[in-house]
């Protein structure tokens, strides 16, 4: 089954606007990553957050990761129309198998 | 650079039919996977090879067969496909506690 569990699953903000989306999951874990895919194409990694960590920032994107609570989130600042995608959390628990959530969808409207 | 490369992008199959769908990397990764993603269920893995020379079940990995070629290549295949086995295949690489490298997709339809 799948490990990990986006919300919301669909999120529609405009452009300018922050977005959040939040993963939960069940197990202990390595590290959370974040992966954005935009239609038709396959996934593309944004950001790893290993297990001792708490935040990480790259660009416009900030992470956070809650190991007591077994939760993370992903925040997109000052967002544009070209973060237009699916949102993917992924959590890797040292086994070699990355188990995706099913996503969050991100609009954002001009 | 290319990175993960899949042949074919789209593809139709009748129900009991077989396919092989093919997965190449250039990035000398040790690990590579494949996934299926289907609506409102996220990438499910079916197998992985964390080296050359071995294969492992994922979580869906009933109806499917795997080959790991060699370092570059690993392919999947359909012996008799279903319509059950319709969805986008994604293969990745990548080295061990690292971000995964995706192509961009095998789009699968069996009537």
């Amino acid at each position: 089954s799948q490990q990990g569990e986006e919300d919301p699953q669909a999120l529609s903000i405009q452009e300018g606007e922050n977005a959040t989306m939040n993963c939960s999951y069940k197990t202990s874990i390595n590290n959370l990553q974040w992966y954005r895919q935009n239609s038709g194409r396959g996934l593309v990694h944004l950001i790893l957050i290993r297990s001792n960590e708490r935040e990480k920032h790259s660009g416009r994107l900030r992470v956070t990761l809650d190991t007591s609570k077994k939760s993370s989130s992903l925040l997109i600042t000052a967002s544009r129309a070209a973060d237009t995608a699916s949102y993917f959390c992924a959590t890797d628990a040292n086994d070699y198998k990355l188990s995706f959530g099913a996503g969050t969808t991100v609009t954002v409207r001009a | 650079n290319a990175g993960v490369t899949q042949t074919p992008k789209f593809q139709v199959l009748k129900t009991g039919q077989s396919m092989t769908l093919q997965c190449a990397q250039d990035m000398n990764h040790n690990s590579m996977y494949w996934y299926r993603q289907d609506p409102g269920m996220g990438l499910r893995l079916i197998y992985y090879s964390a080296s050359e020379g071995t294969t492992d079940k994922g979580e869906v990995p009933n109806g499917y067969n795997v080959s790991r070629l060699n370092k570059r290549e690993f392919s999947l295949r359909l012996e008799s496909a279903a319509p059950s086995q319709t969805s986008v295949y994604f293969c990745a690489s990548g080295p061990y506690n690292s971000p995964l490298h995706f192509g961009n997709g095998t789009r699968l339809t069996v009537t």
